[in-house]
């Protein structure tokens, strides 16, 4: 699976636009884009994956650039609730063993009052 | 739907004792099912994969003697940490696969700690 780069940080207010950067130059064509999502001591959340087109669900939206090598996830209006660290993943669309996940450092995200 | 629980939420056990860790698929039919360790401020590290019926494949450098993981059915999966000890401390979470197309749902963990 390729691997990611994302910033180990950021912050942003509550009720503002929360943009989540993440790299993915080695990505190969077949590859899909995936966030989770990991709040203290809880298990990981899925929020959204995409290949090469935009994404939107209730939780968030994906824009992936057209190289694919890079993508921002959007969390349109943060909430306390969305402080959390967040992991980018690249993985091809597998089932059975394949489709395990590779987690990286991910960012952690800080929304302020 | 897609929920994924774990039980117990948290345990404490002594050192050379022995802890299992169920994890369910509760809605819906697991065909793979994963375990993880995570140690503060660090991410998550697989740990093995187990497909209901098999033998669990584990990766490199996780002991298969020490952390037995058996799939019995497509709803449930067990990781029973053997004559534990205090590095062995740590947050474990499975999560369960069903199938193409579908994601991986993760459980809420499992906090270990062994005294």
């Amino acid at each position: 699976d390729a691997k990611t780069t994302q910033p180990p940080s950021m912050d942003c207010a509550e009720g503002r636009a929360a943009n989540l950067p993440c790299n993915h130059s080695t990505i190969s064509g077949n590859e899909y884009v995936y966030w989770y999502r990991q709040i203290h001591s809880q298990g990981p959340q899925y929020i959204i994956h995409g290949l090469k087109n935009n994404e939107t669900n209730e939780m968030a939206s994906l824009i992936i650039t057209e190289d694919r090598k890079s993508s921002t996830l959007i969390l349109p209006h943060a909430t306390l609730r969305d402080t959390a660290v967040y992991y980018c993943i690249v993985r091809a669309a597998l089932t059975g063993a394949n489709s395990k996940l590779t987690f990286g450092k991910g960012i952690t995200l800080s929304v302020r009052p | 739907g897609a929920v994924v629980s774990q039980h117990p939420s948290w345990v404490i056990c002594k050192s050379g004792t022995s802890v299992k860790i169920e994890c369910r698929s509760l809605d819906f039919q697991a065909t793979t099912m994963f375990w993880y360790r995570q140690f503060p401020k660090q991410s998550l590290m697989l740990m093995a994969t187990s497909n209901e019926g098999s033998k669990a494949t584990y990766e490199q450098g996780v002991e298969k003697d020490k952390f037995l993981i058996n799939h019995a059915s497509l709803t449930l999966s067990t990781l029973t940490v053997t004559s534990a000890h205090p590095e062995d401390s740590s947050f474990y979470i499975c999560s369960a696969h069903r199938g193409y197309g579908y994601e991986q749902y993760f459980g809420p963990g499992t906090r270990l700690t062994v005294t």
